[in-house]
């Protein structure tokens, strides 16, 4: 069970926008630690897409973006395309854990 | 370049130690914060330890007690020394730097440890 809640999987068709949720609590997203996101392609590590909730990483392309609110938070994906078929994560920090923690992830398929 | 390389997974039984490493370049260990990541087959992403730029180590419950987190920063080495492993530590190690901010911006490519009898 991760402390961090997403969906198992999401899809959408080229060229639709689809979004992955991200829900927290009181000690995490709802403490105002900043969520991050991951994309880990088949076969190779993750790698980070949004930082700061909503910052996009060096090379990330504008169709990636994020956004928090409350104890949740938010990756969009528009312009879908086939190569953005991949697993999702979100990360926060919680304060009760002290630890860094990890939605489960979310899988996406492009139709 | 930026870069983070694990060694020294591979297969053991459970019971065993093993001591994974991993070499940074581009940047220093001792100034950054550090973690080991892992995944367990077909699951998702479990932060194991994490070590801070003041040395001080947390650990997940999971694991502490029998997973020591610790540097060698005139080596640019981090290492994960793992006893008393248990089938269920199965996963690809990832050695990974940690902002301030608490997002990993640098991953290795990982290292597979595989406990089995």
């Amino acid at each position: 069970q991760s402390v961090l809640t997403q969906p198992p999987s999401v899809s959408g068709a080229p060229g639709q926008r689809v979004t992955i949720s991200c829900t927290g609590s009181s000690s995490n997203i709802g403490a105002g630690y900043e969520v991050h996101w991951y994309q880990q392609l088949p076969g190779t590590a993750p790698r980070l897409l949004i930082f700061g909730d909503s910052d996009r990483f060096s090379g990330v392309p504008d169709r990636f973006s994020g956004s928090k609110s409350g104890t949740s938070a938010s990756l969009a994906i528009t312009g879908l395309q086939a190569e953005d078929e991949a697993d999702y994560y979100c990360q926060s920090y919680d304060s009760s854990l002290s630890d860094v923690v990890f939605g489960g992830g979310t899988t996406l398929t492009v139709l | 370049e930026v870069q983070a390389v694990e060694t020294g997974g591979g297969l053991i039984q459970p019971g065993g130690s093993l001591r994974l490493s991993c070499a940074v370049s581009g940047f220093r260990v001792g100034n950054n914060y550090m973690s080991w990541v892992r995944q367990a087959p077909g699951k998702g992403l479990e932060c194991v330890s994490l070590i801070y730029s003041d040395g001080g180590t947390d650990y997940v419950d999971s694991v502490r007690g029998r997973f020591t987190i610790s540097r060698d920063d005139s080596k640019y080495r981090l290492f994960l020394q793992m006893n008393s492993l248990r089938v269920e530590d199965t996963a690809v190690y990832y050695c990974a730097r940690v902002s301030t901010r608490f997002y990993i911006d640098v991953w290795g490519k990982g290292t597979t440890v595989t406990v089995s009898s």
